[in-house]
């Protein structure tokens, strides 16, 4: 079945930099790729998505890259905020009438004021 | 917020007594999920469900078990519960197998 690695576990940034987040998936079928933030003590709410026909896609100060034929993508997040301090989830669903959905195990970013 | 909803939200059990967690969603999507999140290991698929009695095993379905006798109803049930499953358990809900998917508000269970 299908495995997402997450890199890394802990990301510290200053204020107003730029953070990367980094994530593999292993089965060559899947075809859709969501990022997931979740606040302390709150349920995890989707944040960007891509498909695999798409290589980059943008909203606002977050984008995501895929790259297909490596199987990773990435999340990259420019001029940070305090608000963005949180866990970040990357995920990977494969094809077919019976997709499911598997998560990599997150990444807690901190913003620093 | 979708129309999804997790009950009971917060739960104590002993050793060994079965246990039923129940999502319940209002938006007729046709893919619903249990999740069970544990620090370090992010979120972990116990079991997923396609359709109405279309279920398949996630990544940690030992212990498990679901039901899904209408789509709008989702349970999860531990036949006997073990100190190593308690957890935050979330629910999510999905149009299809690659679009959003909607997570409950999550159920804490403890097992001691």
């Amino acid at each position: 079945g299908e495995n997402v690695e997450q890199h890394p576990s802990t990301l510290s940034v200053q204020e107003g930099d730029s953070a990367v987040i980094k994530c593999t998936y292993s089965d060559s079928a899947s075809n859709y790729f969501p990022w997931y933030k979740q606040e302390l003590g709150k349920r995890p709410q989707l944040i960007i998505d891509i498909r695999s026909n798409v290589g980059e896609k943008k909203d606002q100060r977050i984008a995501v890259t895929l790259n297909k034929t490596a199987k990773h993508f990435s999340l990259h997040i420019t001029e940070t905020q305090p608000e963005d301090s949180a866990v970040y989830f990357c995920a990977a669903a494969s094809g077919g009438s019976q997709g499911n959905l598997i998560f990599g195990k997150g990444t807690k970013l901190s913003v620093k004021p | 917020d979708a129309g999804i909803t997790q009950s009971p939200r917060h739960k104590v059990t002993e050793t060994g007594t079965p246990v039923t967690l129940r999502c319940h969603q209002t938006e007729n999507h046709r893919y619903m999920y249990w999740y069970r999140q544990d620090p370090g290991h992010g979120l972990r698929l116990i079991h997923y469900s396609y359709g109405v009695k279309d279920t398949d095993k996630g990544e940690v379905s030992d212990g498990y078990s679901v039901s899904r006798s209408k789509t709008e109803d989702f349970l999860l049930t531990l036949e006997s519960a073990t100190s190593s499953q308690t957890s935050v358990y979330f629910c999510a809900i999905s149009e299809s197998g690659q679009s959003e998917a909607f997570f409950g508000q999550g159920t804490r269970l403890t097992v001691v």
